[in-house]
């Protein structure tokens, strides 16, 4: 067990659809980043947070959007759903005050658009 | 793409056996991790080396990392049962430290 959690664990919905996804990092981590993996894409990088405010921004679709609270939980929220939306959506948590470091990741989210 | 390339895509051995993985990359690195993922859970991460390491062990795996020629492998010694999982590579580039980069993975298999 990580120490990160996310919530639902598994989420089927209709194209067209608005969803969120929840993550809560490890005691302690103040950085918050998002994956997408899929068949196609594989594991791609969507986005970071470090203590509320957006650090880096990867392979994110304009109608995904992110945001981490002050309680430094976060939210992907994902609009518009398509078919291909189908993924695994990660989230991983890290320490990191200065430079990189080690990521933990939570279960992971399966979200099913029909 | 961004992504790094992983080689071999599959690969299947009996326990006991050495496994080999190797990664290769497209850009200037801080470091080099490798993360572990059973069966569409979430990944575990096994090893860090920087940029300026060249050779790193835990327990039974073992990380080498060649700058001029941006690749890694990863060895694990007498493989177990346990063992098999999907195995990745992920970057952490020098132009942003924020993010981290996944190669494509290779799927192990051992066979008791």
């Amino acid at each position: 067990d990580s120490g990160v959690t996310q919530t639902p664990k598994h989420l089927i919905t209709a194209t067209g659809q608005r969803v969120t996804l929840r993550c809560s990092p490890r005691s302690g981590d103040l950085s918050v980043y998002w994956y997408q993996q899929s068949l196609d894409q594989g594991l791609q990088f969507l986005i970071h947070y470090y203590n509320g405010e957006e650090r880096a921004k990867g392979n994110i679709l304009e109608r995904f959007s992110a945001q981490q609270f002050p309680d430094l939980h976060s939210e992907l929220n994902l609009s518009s759903l398509e078919l291909g939306d189908s993924a695994l959506y990660f989230c991983a948590s890290s320490v990191k005050t200065e430079g990189p470091d080690t990521q933990y990741f939570g279960p992971g989210t399966r979200l099913t658009v029909l | 793409s961004q992504q790094g390339e992983e080689d071999p895509q599959a690969l299947s051995i009996q326990e006991g056996e050495n496994a080999t993985m190797n990664c290769s990359y497209k850009t200037s690195i801080n470091n080099l991790q490798w993360y572990r993922q059973n069966s569409g859970r979430g990944l575990v991460h096994l090893i860090l080396i920087r940029s300026n390491e060249r050779e790193k062990h835990s327990g039974r795996l073992r990380v080498t990392l060649d700058t001029s020629k941006k690749s890694s492998s990863l060895l694990i010694t007498a493989s177990r049962a346990a063992d098999t999982a999907s195995y990745f590579c992920a970057t952490v580039p020098s132009y942003n430290t924020d993010k981290l980069i996944f190669g494509t993975g290779t799927r192990l298999q051992v066979f008791p």
